[in-house]
Order: C-alpha cells, then structure tokens, then sequence
C-alpha cells in the first residue's frame, strides 16, 4: 500500500491553463505539506496543513490555492499557469509539525 | 531562522568504503531536529535518519549513521560500506519552530555518485 500516494504523475499543459493536483495519505498523520522542487533540485515549502488548518503560507503566488477537506487529503489548486510554475511539486505528510515527513512519488508539471 | 548548508554538490566514492556528507546548520532554537533524505534518480523523497538535538547519542539506521556535533552545529550524514544504489542526491534538513509549530528547512543536497 502506497503510504503518500499523487495524482497525477506527470502533467504537461499548456500557460493560462488551471489544474490540479491530488494527494492523499494513508498513514493517519495529522499534518501534511506542498513543496516545490526547482530544475536545481531546491526544495522549497509551499504550504502546510495540520488537522485541516493551514498552518504555513509562504509566499507563495495567489494562484496557488491548497485544499483540505480532511486530514488524508491536500489537493493543490494551480490557476492560470505560467511557464515558471514547471517543476516538481511533492505532497509529504508526517505525524506532527517537526517529525520526519514521508513524501509522495511527486508530480513533474511542465507548462508549455 | 533556520538556515541549513551543504557545501558539497558532488561527491564520488569508490563501492565498499565509506563516506562522509557534510551539513552544518544554525538555528536560535533550544530544541530542533535534524533529518537527512535520499532522493535517487527515480524522483522519490526518501526518509533515512533523524537526530534530536537533546539525544546524546548518534543516531545509527542500519548502514546510515549521524555524526551529530552540536558545538559544531554540525549533522554529516555518514554511510558505511557503500553501495551502488546509493548513487543519489542526499538533502539534510532541520525542523525549526514557527509560531506554535515546526517547518522544514532543506539544504541544497548533494550528489553522491558510487563506483564500482
């Protein structure tokens, strides 16, 4: 059983566009989190969520928009794509704010 | 602010030995984790080992250990007897407090490349 599981793996779509990302955890953690890696493999964290309650926003555009409806799933909300946006986004989870995250395979977004 | 560097973005090591993966931190905080992931070429995020900064002792995972030097602000991420899958891109971490919780802070990672 996958532990973080994202939909979907790859997508490619086109800039103006909106779509999302789904992901979900199966490990009973209470916090999970968004990150965006860079094509220079930096790690930067998007949001986080614990119990359902944004916790951290960094600046990160309006476009962006996470959503919890529980504690298994963030969804990431991408509107009006724009070419800088391609990179790999990861969902993560982990039992509480400061323990070890388990992250999701990651989903390679490539705006053309 | 937590700020965590990696000053080595390529390493090479030859099957069988061991190597040493540098990290050094600085954080204001009394209590704060350290973690280190491994990330190889297939894209996944993989947890390996963490380090409270009251435990006394080094923490050990099988083939990873953590040389923990607090004075140093230091987290090197040792593996011993290397082997060829563990060719990847290693990141160190540290968990810092903000407000009432705790964020990640990643290093730029290095790039372990094992030899046969």
């Amino acid at each position: 059983d996958t532990a973080v599981s994202q939909t979907p793996k790859y997508l490619v779509t086109q800039m103006g566009n909106d779509k999302s990302i789904k992901c979900e955890q199966n490990l009973g953690h209470d916090t999970m989190y968004w990150y965006k890696q860079d094509s220079k493999k930096f790690l930067k964290i998007m949001f986080s969520y614990n119990n359902k309650e944004l916790i951290i926003n960094e600046t990160v555009p309006n476009r962006f928009s996470p959503k919890s409806p529980d504690k298994a799933h963030l969804n990431l909300h991408i509107n009006s794509l724009e070419l800088g946006d391609s990179a790999v986004y990861f969902c993560a989870s982990s039992q509480d704010t400061g323990y070890e995250q388990y992250f999701g395979p990651g989903t390679r977004l490539t705006v053309t | 602010a937590q700020k965590i560097t990696q000053t080595q973005p390529g390493m090479f090591v030859q099957e069988k030995e061991a190597v040493t993966l540098d990290c050094t931190y600085d954080t204001s905080d009394q209590s704060y984790g350290l973690f280190w992931y491994k990330q190889p070429s297939s894209g996944e995020m993989i947890f390996l080992i963490y380090q409270g900064s009251y435990d006394e002792q080094n923490a050990t995972e099988g083939r990873y250990s953590l040389n923990f030097q607090k004075a140093r602000k230091s987290a090197n991420l040792v593996i011993s007897a290397s082997q060829l899958g563990d060719s990847a891109m290693y990141f160190c971490a540290i968990s810092g407090q903000v407000y009432n919780f705790n964020k990640f802070y990643f290093g730029s990672g290095t790039k372990l490349n094992v030899k046969p």
